[in-house]
């Protein structure tokens, strides 16, 4: 079974504030993926990776940057956390199709 | 307008009940086509997988896929409380690693 995990189920953080979101695939998956889920609004895609070191942006970057310095690892990171940035953060990684993991959900305060 | 349109519902239907789930599109160039089940709180589960137009059936879900008119379906036969979950869509190009989702419709499937 493809897994898929996220460092954190539950992030309270202040406006400011540098964030950090881990995801971690064990199945030498070549892409990885990260959204933002709000309610109304549905998936968005914020940015993925092809390959270590690779990025591409997605629908909603802004304000986002990430990291993939392994293969099996790819972090989102907040430079700076607003209010706006509150949301459910899913990370997904691809062969035929995507793997999710169970998200995080980050409250900045 | 959205490449792909889902009615975000909710819906709500008797334990049993046959339930039809629907997502159309509007990009002719998608050859894969994926449900979602996705718990409260949860991440998204796939639960059907299938390629161009035709049926799949895996237990009592049948994913259906009518390539002509741009649509797709997600059939729950003799559904249960535990089918209760939000159901997206999610589609893609040949070669495209990117899915478009639909918005996702809530379920809710009473005992």
């Amino acid at each position: 079974d493809v897994k898929v995990t996220q460092s954190s189920r539950y992030l309270v953080k202040r406006t400011g504030e540098k964030v950090f979101l881990e995801c971690v695939q064990d199945m030498d998956h070549e892409n990885m993926f990260w959204y933002r889920q709000d309610p109304g609004l549905g998936l968005r895609l914020i940015y993925f990776s092809y390959d270590v070191k690779m990025k591409e942006k997605g629908d909603i970057p802004e304000g986002y940057s990430v990291s993939r310095e392994k293969k099996e690892r790819f972090s989102l990171i907040l430079e700076s956390a607003s209010t706006n940035q509150t949301s459910m953060y899913l990370c997904a990684s691809n062969r035929d199709t995507q793997y999710f993991g169970p998200g995080t959900r980050l409250t900045v305060l | 307008q959205k490449e792909v349109e889902q009615d975000p519902g909710p819906l709500s239907v008797p334990e049993g009940a046959i339930v039809s789930l629907n997502c159309t599109y509007s990009n002719s160039a998608f050859q894969y086509f994926m449900w979602y089940r996705q718990y409260s709180r949860k991440g998204p589960e796939l639960l059907m997988y299938t390629y161009s137009s035709g049926n799949k059936e895996d237990g009592r879900f049948t994913a259906q896929v009518d390539k002509s008119s741009k649509y797709i379906s997600l059939f729950i036969r003799d559904s249960q409380p535990s089918d209760s979950a939000t159901y997206l869509c999610a589609m893609s190009a040949q070669g495209a690693q990117k899915l478009v989702f639909g918005q996702g419709t809530r379920l809710t499937i009473n005992p």
